[in-house]
């Protein structure tokens, strides 16, 4: 069985500020994690992936995520928020045996602040 | 092309129409999704494709139908649908597993009203 949790269903920041979006997993197996951002009534994007490889993965806008086996977790990271970075954030877990089924976190909602 | 691209974006149907959402990608993925995402609420997975074969079907309603005609397009035929079918419908695809699981890469959803 797998599972995530997304700690803050509401994050604020100020642009120019630091983001801290908090992933938790829990998997039986091996996991691979992925954060999606969704922009209101659009599809959601892929901004970074962790599939066993380097622990500290960078994806794309400035965005990046460490994965802690030790401490289950996946957290999001950008060093200075955009008034673009505004959005809601999903932490996303799949194991191979789960035959496609990925389980989504519930979300967290990012604003910023001018 | 990196893009799954949805039609029609909107979709206003009443409770007795048949109506069909479609989905296409030409990145040679192999496997396609059907999402429902409630207001504020993550995506919920309906079915899956691979390899042009229904592979997941998580217990949808029979007024929900999918299609796979081929590799690079997926339909989702709707009949006697109900008011709480509103929703977003996203349609997602992934690359052949490598080992790994691949990501997923989403469409931007076709916004549906059942009147």
């Amino acid at each position: 069985a797998q599972s995530v949790t997304q700690l803050d269903s509401h994050v604020s920041v100020s642009e120019g500020t630091p983001v801290l979006l908090r992933c938790n997993y829990s998997s039986s197996y091996s996991p691979s994690l992925f954060w999606y951002v969704q922009h209101p009534n659009k599809g959601l994007q892929l901004l970074l992936k962790y599939t066993s490889a380097a622990t500290l993965v960078k994806g794309i806008n400035g965005f990046e995520a460490e994965f802690k086996k030790s401490e289950t977790s996946f957290h999001l990271t950008k060093p200075s928020a955009h008034m673009s970075d505004a959005a809601e954030y999903f932490c996303v877990v799949s194991v191979n045996t789960n035959a496609g089924k990925s389980t989504f976190g519930d979300g967290t909602t990012l604003t910023v602040k001018p | 092309d990196t893009e799954v691209t949805q039609t029609p974006k909107h979709l206003v149907m009443g409770m007795t129409n048949k109506k069909s959402l479609k989905c296409e990608q030409h990145m040679g993925h192999r496997a396609m999704y059907w999402y429902k995402q409630k207001a504020k609420k993550p995506p919920e997975l309906m079915f899956v494709y691979s390899y042009e074969k229904l592979s997941i079907n998580e217990s949808v309603p029979s007024r929900f139908s999918p299609e796979c005609p081929n590799s690079s397009l997926l339909n989702l035929h709707l009949h006697a649908l109900q008011p709480e079918d509103s929703a977003l419908y996203l349609c997602a695809s992934s690359p052949p597993d490598r080992g790994h699981i691949s990501e997923q890469y989403f469409g931007p959803g076709t916004r549906l009203t059942v009147t």
